[in-house]
């Protein structure tokens, strides 16, 4: 079974600091997800990253895939209040890799 | 709408009650997947669709559990004799074909009580 830890699970932080979260795994992924869920919603998908030491940026939010694919990070620069609500990682598992296995993720809190 | 629409929103039901759970997914999406996320957890996979058959029901928990896509388009998720344990979150998801971006729905929430 591949099982994707997720840390920190909770994060409160100031509006303009910077964070990190990270998505780590005992078993190589071909590719990794991360996705952002507010409440009430489903999951939206923001990246996925399929090269070992990829690095790709979405605005504020740099994603990083670890060389070995088995690991994932996530930082936010200056964090704002937008930015709250729960970062899943997301790895394609089973069958055909057609079924992703998910993190229980970290919840983000950006206090204004 | 333009998005995966999921209904209801909520449900509540007795123990030992029968539920249907429909999700009707983005228009021209051929793929169709269900996944269950319980509280503080992340999303865990149940089944998927590819057209009107079942591709990989692996992840449906037991045979309460069945879901149909009988003209490849609407699903429903049918809970038979469900269980305080069954409470939780069904998110339904489609996409353009497997291995494509998937695009879930707000989630059908369930509480058996």
């Amino acid at each position: 079974t591949q099982l994707l830890e997720q840390s920190p699970q909770f994060l409160s932080i100031q509006e303009g600091e910077n964070l990190t979260v990270y998505c780590n795994s005992s078993s190589v992924f071909s590719s990794l997800q991360w996705y952002r869920q507010e409440p009430g919603e489903g999951p939206v998908l923001l990246v996925t990253v399929v090269t070992g030491g990829e690095v790709k940026k979405l605005k504020r939010l740099t994603f990083q895939f670890g060389d070995a694919r088995k690991d994932s990070s996530l930082h936010i620069t200056a964090a704002q209040p937008g930015d709250t609500g729960l970062y899943l990682c997301a790895g394609p598992t089973g069958a055909g890799s057609y079924q992703l296995t998910f993190g229980k993720g970290t919840k983000l809190s950006v206090i204004p | 709408g333009a998005g995966v629409s999921q209904t209801p929103s909520n449900k509540v039901t007795e123990k030992g009650k029968y539920v249907e759970l429909r999700c009707d997914p983005i228009s021209g999406h051929t793929a169709l997947y269900w996944y269950r996320q319980s509280l503080g957890q992340g999303p865990e996979f149940l089944i998927y669709f590819q057209g009107t058959g079942a591709a990989d029901d692996s992840g449906l928990p037991n045979d309460r559990f069945f879901a149909v896509r009988p003209e490849g388009s609407v699903s429903t998720l049918k809970i038979q004799r469900t269980e305080r344990g069954d409470s939780a979150v069904y998110l339904c998801a489609s996409s353009l074909m497997l291995g494509n971006t998937i695009y879930f729905g707000e989630g059908s929430w369930l509480t058996v009580v």
